[in-house]
């Protein structure tokens, strides 16, 4: 089945610490995200990549960092200069039409807790 | 600026019955897509519905009608007959065509069904 998967579903670090959550999607969709959610809140942009070996900051770029080495692969980094990295982790994919609905669609979410 | 508003943090509705969740939003651009999203307690982000700046009807998406009003710049989420699966967190988001890949999200509203 196609669609978006994120992995784990729920992820534990110490302070400190780097980690990476992965973002796999096989629809074929050329622009990928991150977003991040608080508890109570709407979701803000982190990064967002449109092409392979390209992305872009979001709004909330500082403390995080990606790669686009594959069109199917999106991971996210989350670094020990993000001040407060426990949140949940949304990555979407979208696919430009001509009509311009580029509708994002979502994985599961991550929830990363740093302890 | 905040640049789309849910005013309702919560909501409540006796299950078959009607419910329209509030959404403004503010925008300049003249070509812009908007978009609402559910999110049941497990997380994901579910794709409703989409209503595009020029369309000239409200999209409708089985029990699901957004109320455009263009010049009142409001996208009004109408739920028809709710069903206890409905109860969950919805989130109005938008798109300017110019701002490329900068979907902005609202703070969101929890929809809770009654039986």
């Amino acid at each position: 089945d196609g669609g978006i998967t994120q992995s784990p579903k729920y992820l534990f670090r110490k302070e400190g610490q780097n980690v990476t959550l992965s973002c796999e999607q096989n629809l074929n969709h050329d622009a990928m995200y991150w977003y991040r959610q608080d508890p109570g809140q709407g979701l803000r942009l982190i990064y967002y990549s449109q092409i392979v070996n390209d992305f872009q900051k979001g709004d909330i770029a500082e403390g995080y960092s990606v790669s686009r080495e594959k069109k199917e692969s999106f991971p996210l980094t989350v670094t020990s200069a993000q001040k407060n990295p426990t949140a949940f982790y949304l990555c979407a994919s979208s696919i430009r039409l001509a009509a311009g609905t580029d509708t994002q669609y979502f994985g599961p979410g991550t929830r990363l807790t740093v302890l | 600026a905040q640049k789309i508003t849910q005013t309702q943090p919560g909501m409540f509705v006796q299950e078959k019955e009607a419910v329209t969740l509030d959404c403004t939003y503010d925008t300049s651009d003249p070509s812009y897509g908007l978009f609402w999203y559910k999110q049941p307690s497990s997380g994901e982000m579910i794709f409703l519905i989409y209503q595009g700046s020029y369309d000239q009807q409200n999209a409708t998406e089985g029990r699901y009608s957004l109320n455009f009003q263009k010049a009142r710049k409001s996208a009004n989420l109408v739920i028809s007959a709710s069903q206890l699966g409905d109860s969950a967190m919805y989130f109005c988001a938008m798109r300017e065509w110019e701002e490329d890949n900068d979907m902005r999200f609202g703070a969101g509203t929890r929809l809770t069904v009654k039986p």
